[in-house]
């Protein structure tokens, strides 16, 4: 069975850093691009971060460049986002996703920016 | 960026009706264009990619149509599990966009 689950959520001060992990199963890793997408409480979906097969390429929406980083672990078929300087702002649930056409999702995990 | 434009942002249906989204890129997209769906406090699901191409396992009530900037999602026969938030998402360029949502409701 193809699974994502994320981990690292939690609540954290503005200007403050998490670590997100997204670790996957049941697929192939190098064979598909992996992302981040995050919800604000009753917003709707914004995508965050995308990384290639190889970690070799990432791209990242503008509101989280300088401050977010995508990184993958080829041998723990997992992915992660730093959240650095983070704002009231970054409060969201934040998804992973597997494929450009985010063929699955994980569950979520919840990111409180707040003091 | 490319925008995405869905309509409505709402609508109200009963069961059993054939119910249709549209959405709007605001640049060709050729049929990079995905389908949604979000239940209340759920993880989102995939429904349909390549603009037409059903996921496996979802329902074949569910159809997608369109290239170029102008797509549409149609439910043919709406059931009570249907009833919940979709989005489109284009996998053209980057960012990668999404729609504003639309929200299916009795």
């Amino acid at each position: 069975e193809v699974q994502l689950v994320e981990s690292g959520g939690g609540l954290v001060q503005p200007g403050g850093s998490l670590r997100l992990s997204c670790a996957t199963s049941g697929f192939t890793y190098s064979s598909y691009r992996l992302n981040w997408v995050r919800q604000a409480p009753g917003k709707g979906l914004e995508w965050v971060a995308n990384i290639n097969q190889d970690g070799s390429e990432t791209y990242y929406v503008d509101s989280v460049k300088g401050r977010f980083t995508i990184s993958g672990d080829y041998v723990k078929k997992s992915f992660y986002l730093q959240l650095n300087s983070l704002r009231a702002e970054d409060t969201a649930v934040y998804y992973c996703g597997k494929g450009v056409a985010f063929e699955i999702w994980g569950q979520g995990t919840m990111v409180t920016v707040s003091s | 960026d490319i925008q995405m434009t869905q309509s409505p942002s709402s609508l109200s249906a009963s069961v059993g009706d054939r119910v249709t989204i549209t959405c709007r890129a605001s640049q060709g997209i050729s049929n990079s264009l995905a389908w949604i769906q979000q239940k209340p406090g759920k993880a989102p699901k995939s429904l349909i990619y390549g603009a037409s191409t059903l996921r496996s396992g979802v329902p074949s009530k569910f159809s997608g149509s369109g290239s170029g900037t102008d797509f549409t999602l149609t439910i043919s026969s709406l059931q009570p599990e249907d009833f919940a938030t979709y989005f489109c998402q284009q996998y053209n360029s980057y960012p990668l966009t999404f729609g504003g949502g639309t929200k299916v409701e009795v």
